[in-house]
């Protein structure tokens, strides 16, 4: 059973655009929203997190919407470079079992020069 | 400082042998979790283990055991390998046992044959 559904599958995007890569939760006690990126042969990084009382958060270039009423939760690359070439996976947890993240199935991007 | 190491980095098994992976955590990290990842697939969450106890366990089935030591390194063995159990397993370690933010190794790509 999939508790986190990503889309879309892959992205193509021209250096200097937005790069946006959706998510939807079915559990409501998901209450820790982490951002991965990976790339080819090395684990998954987290690249930024948010909780469900806050709407929007952003570091640098990069940041996740949030709509709790909707269970749906979005991540937003401005100015994509070709080094945001990459498999981003959105995830889930609960604070009581915190290391036990639940993954999306993967966005790969990739950022044409 | 060290990330969490992983060894070892690539493995080629026949079915039905045995496999000990290995996972060093992060200096200080005390929380050491397990996740497979299939080509093209998210991570799955196998075991975490906190102070040596497991704290968590996801769907897989009874030939995965894990195991932490009181350096609070750890061990992930599979028994009786499946084609199926080809896969990168990563290691995470994390500060506490509560700890949302998870630090993934690189993986330890196993290929069954």
């Amino acid at each position: 059973q999939q508790q986190v559904k990503q889309s879309p599958q892959s992205l193509i995007v021209q250096k200097g655009g937005i790069s946006i890569i959706n998510c939807a939760y079915e559990n409501t006690a998901f209450d820790y929203f982490p951002w991965y990126q990976q790339f080819p042969g090395k684990g998954p990084a987290l690249l930024i997190a948010i909780r469900p009382d806050v709407s929007e958060k952003k570091e640098g270039r990069f940041t996740i919407s949030f709509n709790k009423s909707a269970k749906q939760f979005s991540l937003h690359i401005m100015d994509s470079q070709p080094g945001d070439s990459a498999t981003y996976f959105c995830a889930a947890s609960t604070y009581s079992s915190a290391s036990k993240i639940i993954f999306g199935s993967g966005t790969r991007l990739s950022i044409r020069p | 400082d060290a990330g969490v190491t992983q060894s070892p980095t690539h493995l080629i098994k026949t079915r039905g042998q045995q496999v000990t992976l290995r996972c060093s955590p992060i200096s200080g990290h005390k929380s050491v979790s397990w996740y497979q990842q299939v080509l093209g697939q998210g991570p799955q969450f196998i075991f975490q283990y906190y102070e040596k106890e497991e704290r968590g366990r996801g769907n897989f089935p009874d030939r995965f055991s894990a195991r932490q030591f009181p350096n609070y390194s750890s061990e992930l063995n599979v028994n009786a390998l499946l084609l199926g159990d080809s896969a990168l397993y990563l290691c995470a370690s994390s500060l506490q046992f509560l700890n949302t933010e998870a630090f993934f190794g690189q993986g330890t790509r196993l290929t069954v044959v």
